[in-house]
């Protein structure tokens, strides 16, 4: 079974500047995650999808973040405009439903300017 | 919101001596996993385990959900296990995951 794909792996900008990021998860798996994980600390949910609908986004900083799931299948994270304190690594990871586990991406490491 | 504490903060050990890693949550959970985030960086499922007791090989894992623990032991270890070790519990009608702050094993030769 294919795992969470995610790109790009790596990603360098300047503050101010925009990204986005893409994800594929497992087949099958009706829920969607994105997380941050800043360095030294663990992973941070930002938005949860079951299907193509939100559950959760309440932690995600809505002024400058959106994501979208527009088929229920592949996801996209975007940040516009970029600030310093966005650098991390973006995790998605899916699920068969919200109480089963969790599968991880290798993740995208942002590094801003 | 919920509170997950991981202890020891950091490991240190000899190739081939075991340890126990604890994860202690502040109220009732509906999903715990142990992950294991290897140098770099890959963030791999070692354990589901809301209750009850897990073996995969040299790891096992305990959950005592009634007083808000999990356990994950690692026997005989080996420097590939080195590398840092969440606990993430699940709360609510979606089992939104919190993670702990992780705890940072390594093991030497």
């Amino acid at each position: 079974e294919a795992g969470v794909a995610q790109s790009p792996r790596y990603k360098i900008i300047e503050k101010r500047q925009s990204v986005a990021f893409w994800c594929n998860p497992i087949s099958g798996h009706a829920t969607l995650y994105w997380y941050q994980q800043i360095l030294g600390q663990g992973p941070k949910l930002l938005i949860q999808f079951q299907n193509n609908g939100v559950v959760d986004d309440s932690q995600l900083p809505k002024d400058r973040f959106s994501a979208e799931r527009l088929k229920g299948v592949d996801s996209t994270l975007k940040i516009q405009p970029a600030k310093l304190e966005d650098s991390a690594v973006y995790l998605c990871a899916s699920s068969p439903g919200g109480r089963q586990p969790q599968h991880f991406g290798d993740g995208t490491r942002l590094s801003i300017l | 919101g919920i509170q997950v504490e991981q202890s020891p903060p950091d490991l240190i050990l000899q190739e081939g001596a075991n340890s126990t890693l604890r994860c202690n949550f502040s109220d009732s959970v509906n999903n715990l996993q142990w992950f294991h985030q290897n140098p770099w960086g890959q963030l791999i499922n070692l354990f589901y385990i809301p209750s009850g007791t897990k073996q995969n090989g040299r790891l096992s894992a305990t959950t005592v959900a009634t007083e808000r623990y999990s356990l994950l032991y690692i026997s005989s270890s080996q420097t590939t296990d080195s590398g840092v070790y969440f606990c993430a519990v699940g709360t609510g009608a979606n089992s939104k995951l919190t993670f702990g702050k992780g705890i940072t094993l390594s093991v030497r030769p």
